[in-house]
């Protein structure tokens, strides 16, 4: 049973750039969320996706944007690129529908670079 | 707006003692969570603490949850060089559109022998 995905490992941009980040749920998930881990800080909530439409979000500006496809993965989109993007993106699956018993489960991260 | 505290932020520990993570948080929460991540790794989930006085053991580690004080600890028994991470605690609260985790500043940890 293949656990949460997340492509690529490491990525490095210059300022002003635009990045690409993909998730690719647990088994049986279907709601995607991002987080964003700054060094030495504890992961940012970014956003949630469920049903390919975006259903909460946290307080990051609309340079982040992201998408879910019907096989339930997910895209998280940045564009002009800060210094301060740089972080480990963390992608977390879950299941909507039964919230009580399932944990939300994370990949391994997205090193993210900009120089 | 839920906030999350840990501390401390760092804890120096001999090996073979005893001790104790705090996690305070302002608000009514769903689940409460608690991860450990090891230098430049994702999250290892620990534990997931549903209700009022759930405690929960796995090794070394125990972590217990206080909803009317809104504190949950984690306890470290014995610590060996093993448990050196960073750990931390996070809260859920789940609602009809979705559900979201506020994580606290997280707690390093590092075991001397």
């Amino acid at each position: 049973d293949a656990g949460v995905t997340q492509s690529p490992t490491h990525l490095i941009k210059t300022r002003g750039q635009q990045v690409t980040l993909r998730c690719s749920p647990k088994s049986g998930h279907d709601t995607v969320s991002w987080y964003q881990q700054a060094l030495g800080q504890g992961p940012q909530f970014i956003f949630q996706y469920y049903e390919e439409e975006e259903r909460q979000r946290g307080n990051f500006p609309d340079r982040f944007s992201g998408h879910q496809f019907p096989n339930y993965s997910s895209e998280l989109n940045v564009n002009a690129l800060l210094l301060g993007d740089s972080a480990l993106y963390l992608c977390a699956s879950s299941l909507i529908w039964d919230p009580l018993r399932e944990t939300q489960y994370f990949g391994p991260g997205t090193r993210l670079l900009v120089l | 707006e839920l906030k999350v505290e840990q501390n401390p932020l760092f804890l120096s520990m001999q090996e073979g003692k005893n001790y104790t993570i705090y996690c305070n948080y302002s608000t009514t929460s769903d689940r409460l969570y608690w991860y450990r991540q090891d230098p430049g790794k994702s999250l290892e989930s620990l534990f997931v603490l549903l209700s009022n006085g759930a405690v929960k053991q796995e090794g070394r580690l125990m972590a217990s949850l206080d909803t009317k004080a809104r504190l949950s600890t984690l306890h470290i028994t014995a610590a060996v060089h093993d448990l050196s991470a960073t750990y931390f605690c996070a809260v859920e609260i789940i609602k009809a559109a979705g559900n979201k985790l506020t994580f606290g500043g997280g707690t390093r940890v590092l075991v001397k022998p």
